[in-house]
């Protein structure tokens, strides 16, 4: 199993600005998700983040506004930018080990 | 392209009674199936898994699974509810070539005294 844990837990945020989602892992993973829960909806992925590679983005999703970092084994951060009310969801990370993913607590968006 | 679909927004059970929530699937290759709660304010947590074997899976909270290749399901299970079962439910299942999930629905489950 993993530990994730996720910063800020929750945050409100004006519209126009960016906002920086951290997940770290207590231990090292290869695979590491980044999903979007809107408000009463299903978890939709929005990029699968490997260390040495750039992210893989879904469709309807793109780099300029959720930009990732993944520098390490433990570590990646997912950006929301230049935001609108419709962002406003819960972000969530996770990680796959031996086909099994674990989920990050989230990070809960209100966008005004 | 591979899919999951929960037919049931909410299901409403009495406790002490057992409680079913369907999940049906669609997906090439053998499937990796699994099933998520989420408790209000809280994150996902998991529940159980089928990658291969039995097909009946148990899990955690005294949940169970039963995978059914003929008709594409693997409905949760458990013999007796309880009021803190009350959560949403998702089923998911494993894109074997990218790893990613790829979720129903979600099924709210309310437990009454």
């Amino acid at each position: 199993s993993a530990v994730i844990s996720q910063k800020p837990s929750r945050d409100i945020c004006q519209r126009g600005t960016s906002l920086t989602i951290q997940c770290q892992v207590d231990s090292q993973v290869t695979m590491m998700f980044w999903y979007r829960q809107q408000p009463g909806q299903s978890l939709t992925l929005i990029a699968t983040a490997n260390q040495g590679s750039e992210a893989t983005y879904e469709s309807g999703f793109v780099i300029d506004k959720f930009p990732i970092s993944r520098p390490n084994l433990t570590f990646s951060t997912l950006t929301v930018s230049n935001m609108s009310p419709e962002d406003s969801s819960i972000y969530l990370c996770s990680v796959e080990t031996g086909r099994e993913q674990f989920f990050g607590p989230g990070t809960r968006l209100t966008v005004l | 392209a591979q899919s999951v679909a929960q037919p049931e927004d909410q299901v409403n059970v009495a406790e002490g009674n057992p409680l079913t929530v369907k999940c049906t699937y669609s997906v090439s290759g053998n499937p990796y199936l699994f099933w998520y709660v989420q408790y209000p304010n809280r994150g996902l947590q998991f529940l159980l898994k089928y990658i291969t074997g039995d097909n009946l899976v148990k899990g955690s909270y005294g949940f169970e699974a039963e995978f059914n290749k003929s008709q594409t399901s693997f409905h949760l299970k458990k013999p007796s509810a309880l009021v803190s079962d009350s959560a949403l439910y998702f089923c998911a299942v494993r894109d074997g070539n990218t790893g990613k999930l790829i979720f129903g629905q979600g099924t709210t489950l309310q437990v009454k005294p």
